[in-house]
């Protein structure tokens, strides 16, 4: 139990265009999720939160008009990244927790986005 | 959320005991400390938590001391598949402040 998944798991696109990424939560409802970045040889970044039908909170230092996070039902939060530029390049991991029952977060395998 | 201290690295012999220690001295009494894993480009890997007893699981095990002020996560029976950057997290379990912030975490490195 507990599974996250993300979708794409990798992408290349062109500086200038937007890119969503998915995450859902497979087997349980999440009421949060959380969406982290996590560049080469550094450790993972928590970029927002996200609540089930309200507005997603973002971290110090994080554009919440670039990085568009939507988390409409308690399975579905999309983070898309707009106008995207070469220094958006990272990998993206987002993370949900079980509904009601603990605090425990689980992650999705990640999605490596790469900006030409 | 108090801060954790962990060494950079460790490594340990294939079928070894693996002891990952960790240090919190300024956990809250309503502060959890979770056990992360992240294999190279992947997740991280949920391992196991605990408040204040020992917790065991399929995976590892979780010893925390009796003040609370550090631990220590044990693999029982290291595998090559092991290899990992290991995170020690404390955070409380509910509430606003319960996102987990990850610190630099130690990289366990098994040996055959």
């Amino acid at each position: 139990g507990a599974v996250v998944s993300q979708h794409p798991s990798w992408v290349i696109c062109k500086s200038g265009t937007s890119v969503k990424i998915e995450c859902r939560s497979l087997d349980f409802q999440a009421t949060t999720m959380f969406w982290y970045r996590q560049f080469p040889k550094q450790s993972l970044m928590l970029m927002a939160t996200s609540n089930e039908g309200s507005k997603a909170t973002y971290e110090q230092g994080v554009e919440k008009d670039k990085f568009l996070i939507n988390h409409a039902s308690l399975t579905l939060s999309t983070l898309t990244v707009t106008s995207a530029h070469p220094e958006d390049s990272s990998f993206y991991i987002c993370s949900a927790r079980i509904y009601a029952i603990s605090g425990t977060q689980y992650f999705g395998p990640g999605t490596r986005l790469l900006v030409l | 959320d108090a801060k954790t201290t962990q060494p950079t690295s460790m490594d340990c012999a294939e079928g070894r005991a693996a002891n990952l220690p960790c240090n919190h001295s300024t956990i809250s009494g309503n502060e959890y400390v979770y056990w992360y894993r992240q294999i190279h480009s992947q997740g991280p890997q949920y391992i196991i938590h605990g408040l204040k007893n020992n917790e065991t699981n399929e995976m590892a095990s979780l010893i925390i001391t009796e003040d609370r002020k550090s631990s220590t996560l044990i693999l029982p029976h290291a595998t090559l598949r092991d290899t990992a950057v290991y995170y020690c997290i404390v955070r409380v379990i509910t509430g606003a402040n319960s996102k987990l912030t990850f610190g630099k975490g130690i990289t366990l490195s098994v040996r055959p």
